[in-house]
């Protein structure tokens, strides 16, 4: 079936280091692919989409790309805040018949001043 | 617009109890789902629905039951709570597969 691996964290930086959080993907078809964003004690925030091959999501200075050739869609800032810890989810929707959403497992990103 | 609204925030139940946890939406969206959150297990999903009268299963559907006799609502249903229920859980919508899903601001639920 379909599934969504992300790597495994807690990933620890220091304040306006570069970030990279991978995940890959396995699916049937041309899944839509989304990064999505969750702070302490809340529900989850969309940050970033792509609906097809070679697209790029983008807002807030991050950014991912749609690779289809390698599965992949990792999650890239340039320079990360205090205010970007919080927990990250990979995400793919299932293309034809199967409507569902589907999560990676998350990745803890602890950003320190 | 008041977006994915889940009540109630917190509950205690004792095993063996039941209760629905609502969720309403008012932006007119097809799609609904309920996840629960596990700590090191991301979201799994339970049941799901792509319009009013259709639902189906996710990964986790023991012991819950859904229905959706309306676009806004999509209530969950623990029918005989367990203290493996013991999670937080949330409602999420969205009109298509391309949007992306909103999500509600979950319900804690501890089952002793």
């Amino acid at each position: 079936g379909d599934s969504v691996t992300q790597m495994e964290g807690p990933v620890t930086l220091s304040e306006e280091a570069f970030l990279t959080i991978n995940c890959t993907y396995t699916a049937t078809g041309y899944p839509s692919l989304f990064w999505y964003v969750q702070y302490p004690g809340e529900g989850l925030q969309l940050l970033l989409k792509a609906t097809k091959a070679d697209d790029k999501g983008s807002n807030k200075g991050f950014e991912a790309t749609y690779r289809k050739e390698t599965t992949s869609f990792h999650l890239e800032k340039g320079s990360v805040q205090v205010s970007d810890s919080a927990v990250y989810f990979c995400a793919l929707h299932a293309s034809g018949g199967y409507n569902k959403l589907i999560f990676g497992a998350g990745t803890r990103l602890a950003v320190h001043p | 617009n008041a977006g994915v609204t889940q009540t109630p925030k917190f509950q205690v139940l004792k095993t063996g109890q039941s209760m629905t946890l609502q969720c309403a939406q008012d932006m007119n969206h097809e799609y609904m789902s309920w996840y629960r959150q596990d700590p090191g297990m991301g979201l799994r999903l339970i049941h799901y629905s792509v319009g009013a009268g259709i639902t189906d299963q996710g990964e986790v559907p023991n012991g819950y039951n859904v229905s959706r006799s309306t676009t806004e609502d999509f209530p969950l249903r623990l029918l005989s709570a367990a203290p493996s229920q013991t999670s937080v859980y949330f409602c999420a919508s969205s009109p298509d597969r391309n949007y992306g899903y909103t999500f509600g601001s979950g319900t804690r639920l501890t089952v002793v």
